[in-house]
C-alpha cells in the first residue's frame, strides 16, 4: 500500500517550452502532497505544499508563477514549470501524506527528472 | 545555516561490518524524526522513524538526542545491499519535511 506514481519519469524539453508534471496516490487519499526538487549531490529541497481543493503554499525563493501547481483531487496534483530555462533542470520528486493519518510518514513518487536544453 | 546536517561521507566499510553516522538538527521544534534511504538516480523511501528512546529495525538502529539535537543511524553486519545514501529527515508540526543532504556509505566485498 501507500504507492505514489509519477509521470513522465523523464523528459526533455526546449528552453521555453512548459512542462506538466504528474503525481499520483495510488491507493490512498491524500489531502496534502508534497512538491520538492534535487539537485546532483544536494539535498530535496521543498518547493510547495499542495493542498487538495486550496491554494499551494510556496517556500521562500520559489516562483508560484513559475511552478503552477494544482491538487485537483485528492490523488492528483501537478506540477507544471513554466517558461522552462536550462537551470530549471532537476530531479522533481512529489511525496504524499495519508489523509486523516495521526502518523508523519510521506510517500515519495519516484521523480521526474527534467532536462531543458 | 542548514536545518538538518549530515556528513557527507563516504564512509566505506567491508561487509560485515559496523558503520554509524549522525546528523544534527537546528529547528528545536522539530517533532518526528526519520531516516530515508536514497539510490542512485531515485526516490528516497523510508527506512526508519526515529522515536526518542530509541528504536531498531533489523540490523538497523536509531538514536534521537534533544537535548543535543542529533539523530543516529547505526547499521550493524553491513551488506553490499546497504550502500546508499541515508537522509536524515526533521519533521515540524506542519508536516513539512527538511532533508539533509546525506551521507553515502559504500560496502565492499
Amino acid at each position: 500500500g501507500a504507492v505514489v506514481s509519477q509521470h513522465p519519469s523523464r523528459v526533455i524539453c526546449k528552453s521555453g517550452t512548459s512542462v506538466k508534471i504528474e503525481c499520483r496516490s495510488l491507493d490512498f487519499q491524500a489531502t496534502t502532497m508534497f512538491w520538492y526538487r534535487q539537485f546532483p549531490k544536494q539535498s530535496l529541497m521543498l518547493m510547495a505544499t499542495s493542498n487538495e481543493g486550496s491554494k499551494a503554499t510556496y517556500e521562500q525563493g520559489v516562483e508560484k508563477d513559475k511552478f503552477l501547481i494544482n491538487h485537483a483531487s485528492l490523488t492528483l496534483s501537478t506540477l507544471t514549470v513554466t517558461s522552462a530555462h536550462p537551470e530549471d533542470s532537476s530531479f522533481y520528486i512529489c511525496s504524499a501524506r495519508l489523509s486523516g493519518s495521526v502518523f508523519y510518514e510521506q510517500y515519495f513518487g519516484p521523480g521526474t527528472r527534467l532536462t531543458v536544453t | 545555516r542548514k536545518e538538518v546536517e549530515q556528513d557527507p561521507g563516504p564512509f566505506n566499510v567491508p561487509e560485515g561490518a559496523t558503520v554509524a553516522f549522525n546528523c544534527t538538527y537546528s529547528n528545536s521544534a522539530s517533532q518526528s524524526f526519520f531516516w530515508y534511504r536514497q539510490d542512485c538516480r531515485k526516490e528516497p523511501k523510508l527506512l526508519m522513524s526515529v522515536y526518542s528512546s530509541g528504536n531498531e529495525d533489523g540490523r538497523f538502529t536509531a538514536q534521537l538526542n534533544r537535548a543535543s539535537q542529533y539523530i543516529s543511524l547505526l547499521i550493524r553486519d553491513s551488506k553490499l545491499s546497504d550502500s546508499a545514501t541515508y537522509l536524515c529527515v526533521a519533521q515540524g508540526n506542519d508536516y513539512k519535511l527538511s532533508f539533509g543532504a546525506g551521507t553515502t556509505v559504500t560496502v565492499r566485498a
